[in-house]
């Protein structure tokens, strides 16, 4: 199946950095890419939908200029988490379908966020 | 997109069938049933899909009732790396479509 990796897999920053995350499609192209986030014991939950030369779609509630998305090719899709204070530290994910898969999407594997 | 409904934790012996249920009472006609997994601290994995008819792969098995509005993942040999918590999710069928997660099966298999 298609894979989909993330960068850094794990990240520490202080209070009030900003901390770039990056989701790459490794073997195909994706024009949307989709960001979740997950705390502890809890299930996913999207934040965003990521798409390649326009502007990002926030679900309710997600602060888009907290959560800077930005997907300026057809295989990278950032997110930037700007002034992060520790309620954000969480696991971010993100996911991508692949063209000649009409069915499933593409999981990386995670970034785990510690903001101290 | 149907909301759906799933116990929140399993078990299951090793080398046993785990079978998962997940109630989706308000799918609609277009809608497609789907199943992810998530190991721990991993992305989530897809498992299998379907619309009306039983679905096999290599993975799994997808049992859909009659009238929709159930289905049942069937894991046929359960092993402890299958331990993971299982999402059901309903959706019409394209992949570009944003998956929403409900809180799905936690399943544990024991030896």
């Amino acid at each position: 199946g298609a894979v989909v990796s993330q960068h850094p897999s794990w990240v520490i920053c202080k209070s009030g950095t900003s901390v770039k995350i990056e989701c790459r499609s490794l073997d195909f192209q994706a024009t949307t890419m989709f960001w979740y986030r997950q705390f502890p014991k809890q299930s996913l939950m999207l934040m965003a939908t990521s798409n390649e030369g326009s502007k990002a779609t926030y679900e309710q509630g997600v602060e888009k200029d907290k959560f800077l998305i930005n997907h300026a090719s057809l295989t990278l899709s950032t997110l930037t988490v700007t002034s992060a204070h520790p309620e954000d530290s969480s696991f971010y994910i993100c996911s991508a379908p692949a063209a000649d898969s009409y069915n499933e999407q593409f999981f990386g594997p995670g970034t785990r966020l510690t903001v101290l | 997109d149907a909301k759906t409904t799933q116990p929140p934790s399993m078990d299951c012996a090793e080398g046993r069938a785990a079978n998962l249920p997940c109630n989706h009472s308000t799918i609609s006609g277009n809608e497609y049933v789907y199943w992810y997994r998530q190991i721990h601290s991993q992305g989530p994995q897809y498992i299998i899909h379907g619309l009306k008819n039983n679905e096999t792969n290599e993975m799994a098995s997808l049992i859909i009732t009659e009238d929709r509005k159930s289905s049942t993942l069937i894991l046929p040999h359960a092993t402890l790396r299958d331990t993971a918590v299982y999402y059901c999710i309903v959706r019409a069928q394209h992949n570009t479509d944003k998956l929403i997660f409900g809180t799905g099966t936690r399943l544990q298999v024991f030896p």
